[in-house]
């Protein structure tokens, strides 16, 4: 299983609205991965997690936060966003140890705040 | 981390070699570069990954000169599937996770 799988695939919520995006990988992989990316640009890395502990926060706004409940779920919990975070989310796993590690990532969930 | 340059963006037709072109100057020892694709409204896909000289898989090659700082991928015969964004990164293992930073990409149009 090389899969990266991520629900909902689409969410429309208003801005006052609490919800969450979830992520589950089978790979083993102990550092898992939140990008945000808008139309036509490149993947931004929000928030990296490795062995369940929070590694990385790119400055993230706290209206997105990370959870990562065991090693095969991360969630993102999204809470008073606004329009501007309208993006593709994509959730992305690794292996950890090793050198040039490969990323394996999801098909994005596509976000409309409204 | 070392930051990448790549063209936005590239033409070819349909049967052509496309070479892009990734340059890193500030890479690392321990660094990897590797190659992403991407098609809209989807996931980035892993294409392929090399440290030096030469990588070829079964859809590309990776050609990386002695001091590392660029690389050029190289696709053989493209076809009109292979219009996609192309992602160059370069990378290290940290010893917890690896921080990999997505530079602007090449946007390759393909065309009969």
């Amino acid at each position: 299983d090389t899969e990266v799988t991520q629900t909902p695939k689409h969410l429309v919520m208003g801005m006052t609205n609490k919800k969450s995006l979830k992520c589950e990988q089978h790979m083993g992989h102990r550092a898992m991965y939140w990008y945000k990316q808008k139309a036509k640009k490149p993947p931004e890395l929000m928030f990296v997690y490795s062995y369940e502990k929070l590694s990385i926060n790119e400055s993230v706004p706290s209206r997105f936060s990370p959870e990562c409940p065991n090693s095969s779920l991360l969630n993102l919990h999204l809470h008073a966003l606004q329009p501007e975070d309208s993006a593709l989310y994509l959730c992305a796993s690794t292996p950890v140890g090793g050198a040039g590690n490969t990323i394996y990532f999801g098909e994005g969930s596509w976000l409309t705040v409204v | 981390l070392a930051k990448t340059t790549q063209p936005i963006s590239m033409d070819s037709y349909e049967g052509q070699e496309v070479n892009i072109t990734c340059s890193h100057n500030n890479i690392a020892t321990n660094d990897y570069i590797t190659w992403y694709q991407q098609f809209p409204s989807q996931g980035p896909r892993f294409i392929i990954q090399g440290y030096k000289t030469k990588v070829t898989n079964e859809v590309a090659s990776l050609f990386i000169p002695a001091d590392r700082k660029s690389s050029t991928l190289s696709l053989p015969r493209v076809s009109l599937s292979d219009t996609a964004v192309y992602y160059c990164l370069v990378g290290r293992e940290t010893g917890t996770a690896s921080k990999l930073t997505f530079g602007t990409g090449t946007r390759l149009q393909v065309t009969l």
